[in-house]
C-alpha cells in the first residue's frame, strides 16, 4: 500500500497522559499536513509542513501540542497532558506541490483518540 | 461567518434521483476548490477538484461561481453507494496560507432503495 499510512488507529488514554501518533505520507511528498476533526464537523488544520520545516501552525495547537518531521520524512504529534476535548480524529494528509490547481492533499486513515 | 458553509442536511433521496449540494466560502481570494467525499470513520478522499468553467466527471457535476462565492455539486442518478457526507473545500490564497484546507462542516447525502 503505497497510501499515507498512520499509527495508531485508535488510542484510548487518561486524562493528564501524554500520546505521540505518527504519519507516514506517500513517498516523495514533500508537503505534509495535521488535521483535527470532531464528531459532526469537518477537518480542521492543525500545522504543516514543507520537509522538514513547519511552516504554519493553527492557533488550535495550544502549548500542549507539538508536532515533527525532523528528516523530512514521517512525522510526528504529541499531544501533553491530555484533555477530555482533546478527543478527536487526528488526520494526516501529504502533497506533491504543482500548479494551484493541481495539488491534490491525499489523507490517511486517522487516528482516533479517545481521552477518559 | 465560518469561512466555508454548507447545509449538514442529511439529505434523503431515493435511488436514481438527483440532488445537488451547495455550498458558500467567505475568502473572495482562495484560488482552489474541491468537493471531497467521506464516509462514516474514513478520511476524505477527493471526488473532485471544481474549476472556473465547471467540470464534469461521470455522474457529478461541479460548479464555480467566483462573484457570488459559491460552489455546488450535483449528483445525477444517484446510487446507493454515493451515501456518504460531501465536504466544500477551499485552498486560501498564497504565502504560507496555500496548501491550509478549509473545510465545510460537510452535507449528509443518504441514498434509498
Amino acid at each position: 500500500d503505497t497510501g499515507v499510512s498512520q499509527d495508531p488507529r485508535h488510542k484510548i488514554t487518561k486524562r493528564g497522559q501524554n500520546v505521540t501518533f505518527r504519519c507516514d505520507p506517500i513517498s516523495e511528498h514533500n508537503r505534509l499536513y495535521w488535521y483535527r476533526q470532531t464528531l459532526g464537523q469537518g477537518p480542521e488544520f492543525l500545522t504543516y509542513f514543507q520537509n522538514e520545516a513547519q511552516l504554519e501552525k493553527s492557533r488550535l495547537l495550544s502549548d500542549r501540542f507539538s508536532a515533527e518531521r525532523p528528516k523530512g520524512s514521517f512525522s510526528t504529534l504529541e499531544i501533553q497532558r491530555t484533555e477530555q476535548g482533546d478527543s478527536a480524529m487526528y488526520l494526516c494528509a501529504s502533497s506533491q506541490p504543482g500548479l494551484v490547481a493541481q495539488e491534490t492533499q491525499y489523507f490517511g486513515p486517522g487516528t482516533r483518540l479517545l481521552v477518559l | 461567518r465560518k469561512e466555508v458553509e454548507q447545509d449538514p442536511g442529511p439529505f434523503n433521496v431515493p435511488e436514481g434521483a438527483t440532488v445537488a449540494f451547495n455550498c458558500t466560502y467567505s475568502n473572495s481570494a482562495s484560488q482552489s476548490f474541491f468537493w471531497y467525499r467521506q464516509d462514516c470513520r474514513k478520511e476524505p478522499k477527493l471526488l473532485m477538484s471544481v474549476y472556473s468553467s465547471g467540470n464534469e466527471d461521470g455522474r457529478f457535476t461541479a460548479q464555480l461561481n467566483r462573484a457570488s462565492q459559491y460552489i455546488s455539486l450535483l449528483i445525477r442518478d444517484s446510487k446507493l453507494s454515493d451515501s456518504a457526507t460531501y465536504l466544500c473545500v477551499v485552498n486560501p490564497a498564497g504565502g504560507t496560507s496555500y496548501g491550509k484546507l478549509t473545510f465545510g462542516q460537510g452535507t449528509i447525502l443518504t441514498v434509498h432503495p
